[in-house]
């Protein structure tokens, strides 16, 4: 497809349990990011992707929490021993480059429900 | 400390009004905004952005207003559709660090 992907879109898992979700950038973007919305709240930088640039991490909540980007392309976001506080929508965006003026383009979220 | 503050949670505007959203940064090394749109159950859409070297950009009934002194911007909707009923996310970055970072978004409700 022509924009960004994220799977599962829907995952309930229980408490102290790993989950993995999964994102497909657009082809060609060089920049990743993941975001999460808490119920209520606002969009929570998580962890930034740009190239083969070392990642910013620096919005990761815990060290539960970890990203991967392999080939520059596909990402796994990967949450350890979950808690119930991580449910949340996560969505992942990408750009194509700082040319285009960081504009971002967002999946479709993957809703996390710890139980 | 959040860098980006929407400190209205909620809007109604009536339908062919103006909707005027609001936005504050603290960052000064912020040198580019932009808008987006969420509707509920799906991602969020890019609707207008903004450089630091303007003050003004427009693109059909969306205006987005920067006032770097006073380290604010605002999006001016006009005439405000119901299919505009949605929240609205302010976000900046720093270009040379490409990070982007949201306020807490603006729940816009278009009365009939």
């Amino acid at each position: 497809g022509a924009g960004v992907s994220q799977s599962p879109s829907n995952k309930v898992t229980e408490k102290g349990k790993d989950v993995e979700l999964r994102c497909d950038p657009i082809s060609g973007h060089t920049a990743l990011y993941w975001y999460r919305q808490s119920l209520g709240q606002g969009l929570e930088f998580l962890i930034y992707f740009q190239g083969n640039s070392a990642p910013d991490k620096s919005g990761l909540p815990s060290d539960r929490f970890s990203a991967e980007r392999t080939g520059g392309s596909v990402s796994t976001l990967t949450i350890q021993r979950t808690q119930q506080e991580d449910s949340a929508v996560y969505l992942c965006a990408s750009s194509l480059n700082r040319a285009s003026g960081n504009t971002i383009y967002f999946g479709e979220g993957s809703w996390l429900t710890v139980v | 400390d959040q860098q980006v503050k929407q400190n209205s949670p909620s809007l109604s505007v009536q339908e062919g009004r103006i909707s005027i959203l609001n936005c504050d940064y603290t960052n000064s090394m912020f040198d580019y905004f932009l808008w987006y749109k969420k509707y509920p159950a799906e991602g969020p859409t890019f609707l207008i952005s903004i450089s630091s070297i303007k003050d003004k950009n427009e693109d059909g009934r969306f205006t987005v207003f920067l006032n770097k002194s006073a380290k604010h911007l605002s999006l001016h909707i006009v005439p405000s559709q119901p299919g505009d009923s949605a929240v609205y996310f302010c976000a900046a970055s720093v270009h040379s660090d490409d990070k982007i970072i949201f306020g807490k978004g603006t729940r816009l409700h278009i009365l009939p």
